[in-house]
């Protein structure tokens, strides 16, 4: 079984410009997470979807940050403009099924992230 | 949210028992708790997951008392390949809003 897909694997930019992640996730998944990763710290949850709903998108820098998930398979996260502090590690993950409201969490397998690096 | 706090780190000897805890005030009544592991330039890998009580599989086992406030990951007879940052994750449940919270994490070195 393949796993979780992501790209570019790096990507360094200067301040102010704009970037774009790619994620597949493994085949049957309903549920997609990005998640950002700052150095020596725990994953942090930007944007979960489910199919192609958004189930959680609270912790998402919304006046920069975007995130599609179109027919519910593949998605890109984008980041514009960048700033310095969104140097980090943005990893993507699915999971078979999540509960839309909350409830018991599901296995999620990760990708290997894109680590991004803003000059 | 209220963090999910984990030990920094912990150092152990190969063929030795390690024992790491997470603490986790505000997790949801239906969720269960997951561990994972995560080697440098790779994502997290999962590890072991449970909802109450303990739970056994070929590579852990995982204690959670009845409060569900704290769970403790058990890793019998590690290995120099069990070095690794190891997280806890749980579903955070503060002023009635979930979020799928990470642990800060626990860096194990084993030495030989």
């Amino acid at each position: 079984e393949a796993g979780v897909a992501q790209s570019p694997r790096y990507k360094i930019i200067e301040k102010r410009q704009s970037v774009a992640f790619w994620c597949n996730p493994i085949s049957g998944h309903a549920t997609l997470y990005w998640y950002q990763q700052i150095l020596g710290q725990g994953p942090k949850l930007l944007i979960q979807f489910q199919n192609n709903g958004v189930v959680d998108d609270s912790q998402l820098p919304k006046d920069r940050f975007s995130a599609e998930r179109l027919k519910g398979v593949d998605s890109t996260l984008k980041i514009q403009p960048a700033k310095l502090e969104d140097s980090a590690v943005y990893l993507c993950a699915s999971s078979l099924v999540g509960p839309p409201g909350g409830g018991v969490s599901e296995t999620q397998y990760f990708g290997p992230g894109t680590r991004l690096l803003v000059l | 949210l209220a963090k999910t706090t984990q030990p920094i780190s912990m150092d152990s000897y190969e063929g030795q028992e390690v024992n790491i805890t997470c603490s986790h005030n505000n997790i949801a009544t239906n969720d269960y708790i997951t561990w994972y592991q995560q080697f440098p330039s790779q994502g997290p890998r999962f590890i072991i997951q449970g909802y109450k009580t303990k739970v056994t599989n070929e590579v852990a086992s995982l204690f959670i008392p009845a409060d569900r406030k704290s769970s403790t990951l058990s890793l019998p007879r590690v290995s120099l390949s069990d070095t690794a940052v190891y997280y806890c994750l749980v579903g955070d449940e503060d002023g009635g809003r979930r979020a799928l919270t990470f642990g800060s994490g626990t860096r194990l070195q084993v030495q030989p």
